[in-house]
């Protein structure tokens, strides 16, 4: 569990305001995701990144923006955050499928609540 | 894309019952068949998994078979526990994951 880390762990903030998330890494892992959790919905993939600088969109990539300038860190961005983004956000690492298997190791997870 | 159908969304059984949840998949390449266990306000964790050229793969209480030809695959639990009450989500590949079931078991 050391291995991968979040932060905030919680955060409140109001409609309209930017919001960052820190994912860190500590395994060397190519891969980085960043999935949101919510009731009904299991968890659903907002970005993905298969390398330093290299990121592409999930099925929810709507309304968020991420970067990784580094291998060990993932940022998601909530560039103005709706009560809609609402939800536990979790980040994962792991070797992908260059270099199986594909299993991922996740973070703690973050609570947002947008009010 | 891919999409994976996971069934029950919830199931209750008593303690020293088997448990099943059973996913579906639409891509045919994919390969890689992970299985997470996420109690009550932890992280997911691997349980357990199975590759496309295996059939079934054992691990003390817990199984996973697949059937490549239908594309399902299903988690089996037995001798269940108390301690096993979780949400366990299958997926498919490393980013397409199942909505979830929420197994209770009563003890």
């Amino acid at each position: 569990d050391a291995g991968i880390t979040q932060s905030p762990r919680h955060k409140v903030t109001e409609t309209g305001t930017p919001v960052t998330l820190r994912c860190h890494q500590t395994e060397n892992h190519r891969y980085m995701y960043w999935y949101r959790q919510d009731p009904g919905h299991g968890l659903r993939l907002i970005h993905y990144s298969y390398g330093v600088k290299d990121t592409d969109k999930g099925e929810v990539s709507d309304g968020y923006s991420v970067s990784r300038s580094k291998t060990e860190d993932f940022l998601l961005t909530l560039e103005s955050a709706t009560s809609s983004q609402t939800s536990v956000y979790f980040c994962a690492s792991g070797t992908g499928k260059l270099k199986g298997p594909y299993e991922q190791y996740f973070g703690p997870g973050t609570r947002l609540t947008v009010t | 894309g891919e999409n994976v159908e996971q069934h029950p969304s919830t199931l209750s059984v008593q303690e020293g019952d088997s448990a099943v949840i059973k996913c579906t998949y639409s891509d045919s390449a994919s390969n890689y068949f992970p299985w997470y266990k996420q109690e009550l306000g932890k992280r997911p964790q691997l349980i357990i998994d199975i590759r496309s050229n295996v059939g079934e793969k054992k691990d003390q209480r817990i199984a996973v078979t697949l059937n490549k030809t239908a594309k399902h695959f299903s988690l089996h639990i037995t001798e269940t526990q108390p301690e096993d009450s979780a949400v366990y989500f299958c997926a498919a590949d490393d980013m397409r994951f199942g909505a979830g079931t929420r197994l209770t078991v009563k003890p």
